[in-house]
């Protein structure tokens, strides 16, 4: 089954320093990738999402995502982290034709001023 | 455009009663919703999907009988927690895909579930 790692908790940066969240994931088959931000007692907003046309995904806010097959790795980078960006931020996967998704377990961003 | 409503938005039961939980999808037909649940500071785990006008499919370790779920048509779900209990609040997300290939999932804003 495909899953899904997040390898940090929790990341702090400066406002206006770049931002790295990451994620690595395990599949047999080609996935489906996404990113999604979610701010305190809010509902989930995509980001991004990976379905082979690009490696390179930009997405809303300034956020993008590269796809490395080579290390398996799905990282979410951004170059100047603003106030507004602090929330849990989740990778998130899919399999092949499964519908369901496979949630990492979340990368909570702390931007200081 | 791909709204998705969930009502209500906190709801606070007594150990015991049951509580239905709706999700709407407001400006798309959803072919299948899917419902997650997420504890305090962690991730959302998927409780079940569901097609319209047929049985939802609940994964490992989720009780059907507790957890009723009813797709009775392609803009409603709903989710009843039946006997609740404490250990049942928690904070319950729904999400809405449509029938293109995209197999985007659009998520509604989620409902806190507390049981005293």
């Amino acid at each position: 089954a495909q899953s899904v790692t997040q390898l940090d908790s929790h990341v702090s940066v400066s406002e206006g320093t770049p931002v790295l969240l990451r994620c690595n994931y395990s599949s047999s088959y080609s996935p489906s990738l996404f990113w999604y931000v979610q701010h305190p007692n809010k509902g989930l907003q995509l980001l991004l999402k990976y379905t082979s046309a690009a490696t390179l995904v930009k997405g809303i806010n300034g956020f993008e995502a590269e796809f490395k097959k080579s290390e398996t790795s799905f990282h979410l980078t951004k170059p100047s982290a603003h106030m507004s960006d602090a929330a849990e931020y989740f990778c998130v996967g899919r399999r092949g034709g499964r519908r369901a998704l496979t949630f990492g377990s979340g990368t909570r961003l702390q931007v200081q001023p | 455009g791909a709204v998705v409503s969930q009502h209500p938005s906190r709801v606070i039961c007594k150990s015991g009663t049951s509580v239905k939980i709706e999700c709407r999808s407001l400006d798309f037909q959803a072919t299948t919703m899917f419902w997650y649940r997420q504890f305090p500071k962690q991730s959302l785990m998927l409780m079940a999907t569901s097609n319209e006008g047929s049985k939802a499919t609940y994964e490992q370790g989720v009780e059907k009988d507790k957890f009723l779920i009813n797709h009775a048509s392609l803009t409603l779900s709903t989710l009843t927690v039946t006997s609740a209990h404490p250990e049942d609040s928690s904070f319950y997300i729904c999400s809405a895909r449509t029938g293109d290939l995209s197999y985007e999932q659009y998520f509604g804003p989620g409902t806190r579930l507390t049981v005293t």
